[in-house]
C-alpha cells in the first residue's frame, strides 16, 4: 500500500539555519503531494503542495519539489525563524478509490531556538 | 471563523465510560474524514463520508467506534466501553471533494485520555 518515509526527529537548529526535511514514498502511479505543518495546539493546516512530477511547492520561504524519479518531496527552507517551531508531516492522498484519505509520515519536530 | 470546528477539545474519561466527539465541517464541504493521531505518530485514517454516506471504514474502527453524519452537515464520532489504548487526539477533516489535489481542512481536534 501507500506509504510515506519523513526523517525521524527532533530537528533542533538556531534562527537562520537552513532547514530540510526529508520525505520519500511508495505510491501507484504519480499521487499529489503535501506538507503538513502542526503549530503548537493547533490543528494541521496544509503547507504548500505538488500536483504532478517536477512541480515546485512554496509557501511561506518553505519550497518542495516532487521528484518522480526518487520519489522524493524534501522540505526546504533557507533560513528559519523561532516561529517555524512546529511540528512537519509529509503526506499523500491515497492512490486507490475514490475517497482520497491522506497517509502521512511519522512528523518531524522542528524546534528554532533564538 | 468558517474553518473546521471540533468539540471538545479535551476529554478525560475512566475506562469502560462511553465518549463522543462532534466535528462541524467548512459548510458546502461534502467530503468528511475522521483520523486519529496517537504520541510521535502521524494521523491515520479512520472513517469517510461523502455527504450522510459513511463510504470507508478503517481497520483501525473496531466495533466499539460509531461514527455517523446523519445530514450532511456535522458528524460524530462515538467510542463505547473506552479503553486506554483508545487515548489519541482525535482529528476531522473536510474537502469540497473530487481530485486527490484537493487539500483537507483539519480541526484542531479532540484529546482524548482514558484513565
Amino acid at each position: 500500500g501507500d506509504s510515506v518515509t519523513q526523517m525521524e526527529g527532533p530537528v533542533t537548529l538556531s534562527e537562520e539555519a537552513f532547514l530540510t526535511i526529508n520525505c520519500t514514498y511508495t505510491a501507484t502511479g504519480y499521487p499529489s503531494l503535501f506538507w503538513y505543518v502542526q503549530y503548537p495546539g493547533e490543528g494541521l493546516q496544509l503547507l504548500l503542495k505538488a500536483t504532478k512530477a517536477d512541480d515546485k511547492g512554496s509557501n511561506k520561504g518553505f519550497e518542495a519539489t516532487y521528484r518522480k524519479e526518487t520519489t522524493s518531496f524534501h522540505l526546504e527552507k533557507g533560513s528559519v525563524q523561532v516561529s517555524d517551531s512546529a511540528v512537519y508531516f509529509c503526506a499523500l492522498p491515497n492512490s486507490g478509490g475514490s475517497n482520497y484519505k491522506l497517509t502521512f509520515g511519522k512528523g518531524t519536530l522542528l524546534t528554532v531556538n533564538p | 471563523d468558517t474553518g473546521v470546528s471540533q468539540n471538545p477539545r479535551h476529554k478525560i474519561t475512566k475506562r469502560g465510560q462511553n465518549v463522543t466527539f462532534r466535528c462541524d465541517p467548512i459548510s458546502e464541504h461534502n467530503r468528511l474524514y475522521w483520523y486519529r493521531q496517537t504520541l510521535g505518530q502521524g494521523p491515520e485514517f479512520l472513517t469517510y463520508f461523502q455527504n450522510e454516506a459513511q463510504l470507508e471504514k478503517s481497520r483501525l474502527l473496531s466495533d466499539r467506534f460509531s461514527a455517523e453524519r446523519p445530514k450532511g452537515s456535522f458528524s460524530t464520532l462515538e467510542i463505547q466501553r473506552t479503553e486506554q489504548g483508545d487515548s489519541a487526539m482525535y482529528l476531522c477533516a473536510s474537502n469540497p471533494g473530487s481530485g486527490a489535489y484537493n487539500e483537507q481542512f483539519f480541526g484542531p481536534g479532540t484529546r482524548l485520555t482514558v484513565l
